[in-house]
């Protein structure tokens, strides 16, 4: 069974400029999840979905950021206009469902630069 | 607030001996709790979790962790460290209140070096 699958892998822009990044979870998975992950840190939590529902969006830097799940499968995230500070890792995961005790699975991350 | 500390940033090992990374939480209700992996240049894989049946996990890769209610820890371990074992540890809880969904908070991590 395929994992989380993001793209692109890496991303470098120029700040001011846009910039979006895709992610399709496990198949079946009905919460997904967007982090973003600074170097020499733990991952953080932008938003979190629930089919198509965005049920905690509380962390998304809303005046830049902004994500969509349309049919409750993929999603994208946006940045617009990205800062120099938005430099990190944009991780995407998955659940199964919603419960405190299920395991997130995660993919591999876009890794940007703003330049 | 949940909170969750990893004490050590690094931690260096010889092969085979013993890993110990330390993971302590803090709040009233024990948390759900997980031991995240890291590669360079990957995602998170799961390497086990507690989920309030026994104490004692055992997970892939011959890591292990103990829940102490006592102590508020869930310290990851493996008996001898093989240089694949090189690489960024996280921990992370899960609240188990309701109505807060799949909320994980995790720690910094903890990189761990296997010197040959």
């Amino acid at each position: 069974e395929a994992g989380v699958v993001q793209s692109p892998r890496y991303k470098i822009i120029e700040k001011k400029q846009p910039v979006a990044f895709w992610c399709n979870p496990i198949s079946g998975h009905n919460t997904l999840y967007w982090y973003l992950q600074n170097l020499g840190q733990g991952p953080e939590l932008l938003i979190r979905y629930e089919n198509e529902e965005a049920v905690d969006d509380s962390q998304l830097p809303k005046d830049r950021f902004s994500a969509e799940r349309l049919k409750g499968v993929d999603s994208t995230l946006k940045i617009q206009p990205a800062e120099l500070g938005d430099s990190a890792v944009y991780l995407c995961a998955s659940s199964l469902g919603r419960t405190s005790q299920e395991t997130q699975y995660f993919g591999p991350g876009t890794r940007l630069l703003v330049l | 607030a949940q909170s969750v500390t990893q004490l050590g940033s690094h931690v260096s090992v010889s092969e085979g001996a013993l890993v110990l990374l330390r993971c302590n939480y803090s709040s009233s209700v024990p948390p759900y709790l997980f031991w995240y992996v890291q590669y360079p240049n990957q995602g998170l894989q799961l390497l086990l979790k507690y989920t309030s049946a026994a104490t004692l996990v055992k997970g892939i890769n011959g890591f292990e962790a103990e829940f102490k209610k006592s102590e508020t820890s869930f310290h990851l371990t493996k008996p001898s460290a093989h240089m694949s074992d090189a690489a960024e540890y996280f921990c992370a809880v899960s609240p188990i209140e309701e109505n807060t969904g799949n909320q994980f908070y995790f720690g910094t991590g903890t990189s761990l070096t296997v010197i040959p």
